[in-house]
């Protein structure tokens, strides 16, 4: 078991560039949801998948960005045409699904728009 | 809008000291969840208690669950400066698969 991981660690853009960002879940979770999170509150919901169903996706979620898990495995977020307001920490977790809620996180990656 | 909210804000102790964070939800819930957050770091999960569960404890944490009062404590005993970091709680409203978070309570341990 060796976590979730997300990759950039960090990036840093320029308005309007397009940005993409990785997770890996734990192997054979299920689940996988991704989170922004700016900051002095708590993570946001974005989207969730069910393997590589994307079962939900919140209002925060534009149509600038979109959310794959092509094979249920890892899974990408696209944000396009970034803008400043998009600068966070975007969270990923996954959950190994059933009746075990508990969801591990990873260390996120921070996005600064400039 | 949130779902679960922590109190207080912010909270600085002494080493040693009790540390005791409030999480108020307004939904029914499955479970509630409490998370740990070190700065500019991903969450940990600490404890899940269940909507059928009253108390629950887990080295130095206890959490404590009152489903008529919709609301829940985190006690962390004997702090340590290393217990500084934000708590978050978390809930699944209406029993979805969706965790909500709260905006935290940012807990400071001077040595």
């Amino acid at each position: 078991d060796t976590g979730v991981s997300q990759n950039p660690r960090h990036k840093i853009t320029k308005r309007g560039q397009n940005v993409t960002f990785r997770c890996d879940p734990i192997s054979e979770h299920n689940r996988l949801y991704w989170y922004r999170q700016t900051l002095g509150q708590g993570p946001e919901f974005l989207t969730y998948f069910q393997n590589e169903a994307q079962l939900e996706k919140s209002r925060l979620l534009s149509d600038r960005f979109s959310a794959e898990r092509p094979k249920g495995s890892f899974s990408t977020l696209e944000i396009q045409r970034t803008e400043q307001g998009d600068s966070a920490m975007y969270l990923c977790a996954s959950s190994p699904g059933g009746v075990r809620e508990t969801q591990y996180f990873g260390p996120g990656t921070r996005l600064l728009v400039l | 809008s949130q779902q679960g909210e922590e109190d207080p804000q912010a909270l600085s102790i002494q080493e040693g000291e009790n540390a005791t964070m409030n999480c108020s939800y307004k939904t029914s819930i499955n479970n509630l969840q409490w998370y740990r957050q070190n700065s500019g770091r991903g969450l940990v999960h600490l404890i899940l208690i269940r909507s059928n569960e009253r108390e629950k404890h887990s080295g130095r944490l206890r959490v404590t669950l009152d489903t008529s009062k919709k609301s829940s404590s985190l006690l962390i005993t004997a702090s340590r400066a290393a217990d500084t970091a934000s708590y978050f709680c978390a809930t699944d409203p209406g029993g979805s698969y969706i965790p909500t978070f709260g905006r935290g309570t940012s807990l400071i341990v001077h040595p």
